[in-house]
């Protein structure tokens, strides 16, 4: 069985910094590309970042990039996230899933997620 | 930046049809997922390819493309599909993916 599991959320002031982590049991790590998904209070679903199955390639949405960088550590079946500069509108529940190789393949499994509250 | 456009709400009374539509220009050439989440829980994919179900998801969900629309359809809805639904696609002119504004389904 597949499992996600997401942690390192918390409460930040702004301009700080944080690293969630992910850690997958269940499949074989590093045969599948990795992602974060967010989600604002009461807001939708919004891409953030996704990392190949061997790390060596990296995408990331506008609003993120420059202060987030994705990472993975095969060896220990870890995403990573770490986020910097944060900004009150990072605020928001960070999904990990997983996907295909495939850019077009869908996220096929999701962690439950970890609450990221930026605030003074 | 590629944009996907869904309707914020759709109603819908028990064991009739529901269709959530997701709109983007030129989304025919593009290969559509959506996604299923419930309040508090992570999403659930249950349509992707455009029209494939995961293993477990009912037959009573289905999907399509026609023109600039792709459409989500649950047959025979029941209350425990109350839920909100996202699209989904990866646009490859940013290497970006992107999500749908996501509709709440409210069955009545």
């Amino acid at each position: 069985e597949v499992q996600l599991l997401e942690s390192g959320g918390g409460l930040v002031q702004p301009g700080g910094s944080l690293r969630l982590s992910c850690a997958a049991s269940g499949f074989t790590f590093n045969s599948y590309a990795m992602s974060w998904v967010r989600q604002a209070p009461g807001r939708g679903l919004e891409w953030v970042a996704t990392v190949s199955g061997t790390g060596s390639s990296t995408y990331y949405a506008d609003s993120v990039k420059g202060r987030i960088t994705i990472s993975r550590d095969n060896s220990k079946n870890t995403l990573y996230l770490q986020m910097n500069s944060l900004r009150a509108e990072d605020t928001a529940v960070y999904f990990c899933a997983k996907r295909d190789l495939l850019s077009s393949s869908p996220l096929d499994s999701w962690g439950q997620g970890t609450l990221v509250t930026v605030s003074s | 930046s590629y944009v996907l456009t869904q309707p914020p709400s759709v109603s819908v009374a028990p064991g009739q049809t529901a269709r959530n539509t997701c709109g983007g220009n030129n989304i025919g050439s593009k290969t559509v997922h959506w996604y299923q989440q419930k309040p508090g829980q992570a999403p659930v994919l249950v349509v992707y390819d455009d029209s494939d179900r995961p293993s477990g998801i009912p037959e009573r969900f289905s999907g399509s493309k026609s023109g600039n629309t792709a459409t989500l359809t649950i047959s025979r809805v029941e209350a425990g599909d109350e839920a909100d639904y996202y699209c989904q696609v990866w646009d490859s002119s940013s290497d970006h993916w992107v999500f749908g504004g996501g509709t709440k389904l409210t069955v009545l």
